[in-house]
């Protein structure tokens, strides 16, 4: 069984402050995936990383994927209270046909005004 | 366009009762996922489905099971409701992963 590892689990700071989150693994994914999720709703996919030291940015928000492929980072610059919600890694396995996600346990950002 | 829809939205079991929760899409994705987050673990894989007709078991598919007759439609079906179903139950479709908004679910 793949394992992610997502820390920390709960994350709260103020605006304007830089954030990091991290998410590990001893497993090597095919993508990592990074989605947010807010009360009442599903998550919803931010970025998609696939190669190794690949670094994606989304306006204040910058991802990274390890040079192994076994772990990512998020980072997001000046946080806002519109980024409070729960942040969710998820490691792809697309091998043997199928397309499965492992999730890490997620971290739960407040952003305080 | 509705993207994944799953119904309905909250529903109270009692332990022993039956129940099947609702999910279509309108995406034509061959790929359907039913997930269930309980309060800091993230998401558990129940079931998938690669198309209509194939279906397969993901980490933790005690106590449940699926079908898939058509493209658009992945039910998740409870036999016997128990308090440790209490969750809140997501599907989802691919590529990449569109989610529904969920089923939050109570077994007393």
């Amino acid at each position: 069984t793949q394992l992610l590892e997502q820390s920390p689990q709960f994350l709260s700071i103020q605006e304007g402050e830089n954030l990091t989150v991290y998410c590990n693994s001893s497993s090597v994914f095919s993508s990592l995936q990074w989605y947010r999720q807010e009360p009442g709703e599903g998550p919803v996919l931010l970025v998609t990383v696939v190669t190794g030291g690949e670094v994606k940015k989304l306006k204040r928000l910058t991802f990274q994927f390890g040079d192994a492929r076994k772990d990512s980072s998020l980072h997001i610059t000046a946080a806002q209270p519109g980024d409070t919600g729960l942040y969710l890694c998820a490691g792809v396995d697309s091998g043997a046909g199928s397309y499965q996600l492992t999730f890490g346990k997620g971290t739960k950002l407040s952003v305080i005004p | 366009n509705a993207g994944v829809t799953q119904t309905p939205k909250f529903r109270i079991l009692k332990i022993g009762q039956s129940m099947t929760l609702q999910c279509t899409q309108d995406m034509n994705h061959n790929y359907m996922y039913w997930y269930r987050q309980d309060p800091g673990m993230g998401l558990k894989l129940i079931y998938y489905s690669v198309g209509a007709g194939i279906t397969d078991k993901g980490e933790v598919p005690n106590g449940y099971n699926v079908s898939r007759s058509t493209t658009e439609d992945f039910p998740l079906r409870l036999e016997l409701a128990a308090p440790s179903q209490t969750s809140v139950y997501f599907c989802a479709s691919r590529p990449p992963l569109h989610f529904g908004n969920g089923t939050r679910l109570t077994v007393t």
